[in-house]
C-alpha cells in the first residue's frame, strides 16, 4: 500500500461536507477506486472513476481525478454521522489486483 | 444474500496449526482474490484466481500458504503451521471484469495465540 496515501484523520461536523484526499503513483493504473470499511466489516464499494474522466458525481459522493498529478478525491456532500468509517483510495495494477492506501479515518461530530 | 461470503469469520487457534478459510463469491464472477488486511492498514493483495486458474502469487503468500479454487466456484486458503504473525483479517473478493470493482465479503478475522 506504500504506493498509495491518504491523510490519517478527518473530523468533520454534521451537515457539512467531506473532502478526502489520495495520491497514487502509477500512471497506467485505468481505474482508481473509493472503498468504505466500518468497524469490523469488509470493504464496500463505493465509486470508482475510469482514469479517461476528470470527474464523476453519484449522489452525494464526488470524485475529482487529476491525472498530471495524480490525486485523486472523494467528496461527500452533507455528512451525516453514518459516514463515519474508514475510507480506502486504491489503484489497480495490471488491471486486476488492487493497491490501497492505508486508509482515512472520518469521525463525523454533531 | 447475493454477496461474497466467507467462512468462518472468526477463528483463534494454537501457533503450529493448520487453518483453513472458504470464500463463495458472487456467483457470476470469474475473477477471485485474496487479501489480506492488518489492524491501521489497507489490505494487501494476496493471490488471484481467473476461474480455476491461479494467475499470481505475492511474495507475500509463503509456503506455509496455498490456495485453490478448484471448480472455477468457491476457494480456500490454507494456513500450514500458522505464526503469530499471521494474525490478521483475511479477505476475499470477487469481480467480472475490472471495471465493475472487486466486491469484497466481511472477512476471516484470524488470532494466533
Amino acid at each position: 500500500g506504500e504506493d498509495v496515501e491518504q491523510s490519517l484523520f478527518l473530523s468533520v461536523r454534521e451537515g457539512d461536507s467531506s473532502v478526502i484526499n489520495c495520491t497514487y503513483t502509477d500512471s497506467s493504473s485505468t481505474y482508481l477506486y473509493w472503498y468504505k470499511q466500518e468497524p469490523g466489516a469488509g470493504l464496500q464499494l463505493l465509486t470508482y472513476i475510469f482514469s479517461n474522466m476528470d470527474m464523476k458525481q453519484d449522489q452525494r459522493l464526488t470524485v475529482l481525478l487529476n491525472k498530471k498529478d495524480k490525486h485523486l478525491s472523494l467528496r461527500i456532500a452533507d455528512t451525516q454521522t453514518g459516514d463515519s468509517a474508514i475510507y480506502f483510495c486504491a489503484e489497480s495494477i495490471d488491471d486486476y489486483k488492487l493497491s490501497f492506501g492505508a486508509g482515512t479515518t472520518v469521525t463525523v461530530r454533531a | 444474500d447475493t454477496g461474497v461470503s466467507q467462512d468462518p469469520r472468526h477463528k483463534i487457534t494454537k501457533r503450529g496449526q493448520n487453518v483453513t478459510f472458504r470464500c463463495d463469491p458472487i456467483s457470476e464472477h470469474n475473477r477471485l482474490y485474496w487479501y489480506r488486511q492488518t489492524l491501521g492498514q489497507g489490505p494487501e493483495f494476496l493471490t488471484y484466481f481467473q476461474n480455476e486458474a491461479q494467475l499470481e502469487k505475492s511474495r507475500l503468500l509463503s509456503d506455509r500458504f496455498s490456495a485453490e479454487r478448484p471448480k472455477g466456484s468457491f476457494s480456500t486458503l490454507e494456513i500450514q503451521r500458522t505464526e503469530q504473525g499471521d494474525s490478521a483479517m483475511y479477505l476475499c473478493a470477487s469481480s467480472l471484469q475490472r471495471d465493475t470493482g472487486a466486491f469484497f465479503g466481511q472477512g476471516t478475522r484470524l488470532t494466533v495465540v
